[in-house]
């Protein structure tokens, strides 16, 4: 993979669903994957810096998991809100020394 | 809560204008990183700025681009000569290191080539 891609492109999910989405990146060269929250209108907003193989952070009901090895990372949300609602970008830093990112999953939650 | 800040929030020029985007990072942030976004398309890295100089930059950051640590506090990119391509949103981040910090963000300049 010479990208960092994620799926899906979209989703709309129910309030109180669970759900989660895929960030695929470079497995060689890597050093840290970034996860990014983006309201409309406003700035990218850091939720997690990952870099061991295996890491799983957590931050409230949004969590995320590393594999470095085949070079991919989960985004878990549990019990989705509406203001969970944005578009959630992922990034890889590697030995290019510069973050390259995904187009991002839009996530809809409709009350 | 220390944030990133940008101005203007929007920038309309014409082709073969120099404008310059201004940025004020974070205060005790080390790091500093230019990118942008065409409509429609992923965040692009442009440059990044350790210790008063360019630390890497990307392929498009062309010898139309510079950026520059005027001050103590101000972080800018000046295009030299516009073109329609360089339409874009440009963001400011900031950091406290490089490889495994998180990068603040600023809410953006939209640029407009006409």
């Amino acid at each position: 993979i010479l990208n960092v891609e994620q799926s899906p492109q979209s989703l709309h999910v129910q309030e109180g669903d669970s759900t989660n989405f895929t960030c695929s990146f470079p497995s060689s060269n890597f050093y840290a994957l970034h996860w990014y929250r983006w309201e409309t209108a406003k700035s990218p907003e850091a939720l997690f810096v990952m870099t061991l193989n295996g890491d799983e952070k957590k931050k409230g009901r949004i969590s995320a998991t590393l594999n470095t090895k085949e070079g991919y990372s989960y985004l878990y949300i549990k019990g989705s809100q509406p203001e969970d609602s944005a578009t959630y970008l992922c990034a890889s830093f590697g030995s290019a020394r510069q973050l390259t990112f995904g187009s991002g999953t839009q996530l809809t939650v409709l009350p | 809560e220390p944030e990133v800040t940008q101005t203007p929030s929007h920038q309309v020029t014409q082709m073969g204008q120099e404008v310059i985007l201004r940025c004020v990072p974070i205060s005790n942030h080390l790091y500093f990183y230019w990118y942008r976004q065409i409509l429609g398309q992923k965040v692009e890295f442009l440059v990044s700025f350790y210790n008063n100089e360019i630390s890497e930059k990307s392929e498009i950051f062309d010898d139309q681009f510079s950026v520059e640590r005027p001050d103590g506090s101000n972080f800018t990119l000046k295009i030299r000569s516009t073109k329609l391509e360089d339409s874009a949103m440009y963001f400011c981040a900031s950091s406290e290191g490089e490889t495994y910090n998180e990068q603040f963000f600023g809410p953006g300049t939209r640029l407009t080539v006409l």
